[in-house]
């Protein structure tokens, strides 16, 4: 079956770019939303963004001045590039595919997450 | 955005025990909305979609509720695997946004 995998690296300084890739095995998320969810040390979930399998962006207006989020058809890959971190922006990155039913939208598949700890 | 809040934000429950938990929208979100349970160090797992449907593989003893701006989880008979972390979450615009999480522990 269709499974996610996060990779990246899991520490970076302060003012840097945090870059993560989202492997696709098993399958494609052709049809679907690629997206990036975080979660901070202890808190709740952060919707960051999704990307169609067209190439078709929406962010989060919060993150919206320092997120990227790309497509790779060819390595069934998805990306995110998050500019100008803080300590605010440690977090537990998650990238899940968001599904359609008729007009009802959910993730239902996840990967396991990848911890991201900006620090110098 | 739209703002989800949940309650309780925590609670203490015993193995059998028949569970409730809501989650208000800040504006109407028709059935737009999804409930996700999540273990200690595990991603979220999708429990419900459309309000009241069922994900595949779900045990039949979780069950959802609501429309408009009101919505209910029900855990109809608690078992040990379902201590664990409750996000609601509105898939009716962008931004999404979850509620802030139900933490269910063992009484």
């Amino acid at each position: 079956q269709v499974q996610l995998q996060e990779s990246g690296p899991g520490l970076i300084k302060p003012s840097e770019t945090l870059s993560l890739t989202c492997s696709v095995s098993g399958g494609s998320i052709s049809g679907s939303y690629g997206s990036w969810i975080r979660q901070p040390p202890g808190k709740g979930l952060e919707w960051i963004g999704y990307i169609y399998y067209s190439g078709n962006t929406n962010y989060n207006p919060s993150l919206k001045s320092r997120v990227t989020i790309s497509l790779d058809t060819s390595k069934k890959q998805f990306s995110l590039k998050l500019g100008s971190v803080t300590a605010a922006d440690t977090a537990v990155y998650y990238c899940a595919r968001e599904k359609g039913s008729g007009t009802y939208w959910f993730s239902d598949l996840w990967g396991r997450g990848t911890l991201v700890t900006v620090s110098s | 955005d739209i703002q989800m809040t949940q309650s309780p934000s925590s609670m203490s429950a015993s193995v059998g025990d028949r569970v409730t938990i809501t989650c208000r929208a800040s504006q109407g979100i028709a059935t737009h909305l999804n409930w996700y349970q999540q273990k200690p160090g595990k991603a979220p797992n999708l429990l419900i979609y459309a309000a009241s449907s069922l994900q595949g593989g779900v045990p039949s003893r979780f069950s959802g509720s609501g429309s408009g701006t009101d919505f209910t989880l029900t855990i109809s008979s608690l078992q040990p695997e379902d201590f664990a972390t409750y996000y609601c979450q509105q898939g009716y615009i962008i931004p999404r946004t979850f509620g802030q999480g139900t933490k269910v522990e063992i009484k």
